[in-house]
């Protein structure tokens, strides 16, 4: 079955930098996701994307956040200036189609802020 | 926005006993409620879903209830297995997006 790769699988930043997570959706998908998971927490929505833009965001979605899709394979999370509570496991996931439920997640990136 | 709760946070059975998480929704709206599975370091995986015109879905030792009117909806494994250990997440999403919200997750752990 086709997957969802994401890289890299852990990342250690200082606080106030800058950091990208990237993914490869399933080559024939539409629409790509970023969820963040807190340690004990919920799996949390970032942002939606598709047509090249963003289609839905969260309130955890801010300015700091970015998101990109730089040629056709590539999707990008970017943190502009990285806070200690932005530790957290990144996933990201995508789908075929609006009225195709299923969604496919990477096996995440685990982001820790010092 | 659609509120997901989980419960319990940890479910420990023996092999071959059932195991029931439970799950609620605040959003009517709401018509979409997948189960995932994720296994210890690796990506959370479908296992079942079910939409709000049906009340149960059944998959083999797995099976999904859904009571709209109480907003809830549960999982059900039967004969459980050690390699049924892992955590599970419920979501809930509407028509259009179909953007999961998921609960806070269920760590099983099933006893040899």
């Amino acid at each position: 079955e086709p997957e969802v790769t994401q890289t890299p699988s852990h990342q250690v930043t200082q606080m106030g930098q800058e950091v990208i997570l990237r993914c490869v959706p399933i080559s024939n998908h539409l629409y790509f996701y970023w969820y963040r998971q807190i340690l004990g927490q919920k799996v949390e929505f970032l942002v939606s994307f598709y047509n090249n833009e963003i289609s839905e965001k969260s309130e955890i979605f801010d300015d700091q956040f970015s998101v990109e899709r730089p040629d056709g394979s590539n999707f990008t999370l970017k943190i502009r200036s990285t806070k200690l509570e932005d530790s957290a496991m990144y996933f990201c996931a995508s789908k075929r189609g609006p009225t195709n439920e299923k969604l496919f997640f990477g096996s995440g990136t685990q982001l820790s802020v010092l | 926005g659609e509120n997901v709760e989980q419960h319990p946070s940890t479910l420990s059975v023996q092999e071959g006993d059932s195991a029931v998480i439970k799950c609620t929704y605040s959003d009517s709206a709401s018509n979409y409620f997948p189960w995932y599975k994720q296994e210890l370091g690796k990506r959370p995986q479908l296992i079942i879903d079910i939409r709000s015109n049906v009340g149960e879905k059944k998959d083999q030792r797995i099976a999904v209830t859904l009571n709209k009117t109480a907003k809830h909806f549960s999982l059900h494994i039967t004969e459980t297995q050690p390699e049924d250990s892992a955590v599970y997440f419920c979501a809930a999403a509407s028509g259009g997006s179909y953007i999961p919200t998921f609960g806070r997750g269920t760590s099983l752990i099933v006893h040899p």
